[in-house]
């Protein structure tokens, strides 16, 4: 079985301030670790993901996540806040096809 | 290319009566797959479809919920009869066979059972 926790449903940082979004998993097999993204009125929109290789993984919009095995993280960084970043943000963790979420993250930017 | 489009957007809809939501996958995309987020809750796995054929089914809630896809193009997911505990937003999603989760979501339908 495989699960996903999110730190926090809502988090607040200022604009132009490090962006930090928490996400622990827990998984029998070796995961495929996401992180998405919802725009309002808007579909999930992937941000990155880890498969293999390298465990520093870099996405759109300055977005990255450190795939850490010892720790069972997976945390998402950008090192500086913009406008445009208000969204709620998902990670996920993949098996046999399907997509096990966490509950999301509700990033607000302060001006 | 055009992306995954769901309709309605919103549907509000007394309990007891029936709704349908409709998904167009990604042309040439062969898996498609439907999502459920309850307000508040984590986003949850209803089923997958490889081509029209139901490859796991394993997160439908309960037998008033059918999925379909005729020909191996769009799905449809219809409610019947619709419970207040529906109410939430639908998402679905289609991708190309085996591609690592290369999944492309559309935008969702809100449902509302009231």
């Amino acid at each position: 079985a495989q699960s996903v926790t999110q730190l926090g449903s809502h988090v607040s940082v200022s604009e132009g301030a490090l962006v930090l979004l928490r996400c622990n998993y827990s998984s029998s097999v070796p995961p495929y670790l996401f992180w998405y993204v919802q725009y309002p009125n808007q579909g999930l929109q992937l941000l990155l993901k880890y498969t293999t290789g390298a465990t520093l993984v870099k996405g759109i919009n300055g977005f990255e996540a450190e795939f850490k095995k010892s720790e069972t993280s997976f945390h998402l960084t950008k090192p500086s806040a913009h406008m445009s970043d208000a969204a709620e943000y998902f990670c996920a963790v993949g098996g046999n096809e399907k997509l096990t979420f966490g509950t999301g993250t509700r990033l607000t930017i302060i001006p | 290319e055009a992306g995954v489009t769901q309709f309605p957007s919103h549907s509000v809809i007394e309990k007891g009566q029936t709704v349908t939501l409709r998904c167009d996958p990604i042309s040439g995309h062969d898996n498609l797959y439907w999502y459920r987020r309850v307000m508040g809750k984590e986003i949850k796995f209803l089923l997958h479809f490889v081509k029209e054929s139901k490859q796991d089914e394993s997160g439908m809630p309960n037998n008033r919920f059918l999925a379909e896809r005729t020909g191996g193009t769009y799905s449809t997911l219809k409610v019947q009869p619709a419970e207040l505990e529906d109410s939430g937003v639908y998402f679905c999603a289609s991708s190309q066979a085996r591609t690592g989760y290369g999944y492309t979501f559309g935008s969702g339908t809100r449902l509302t059972v009231v």
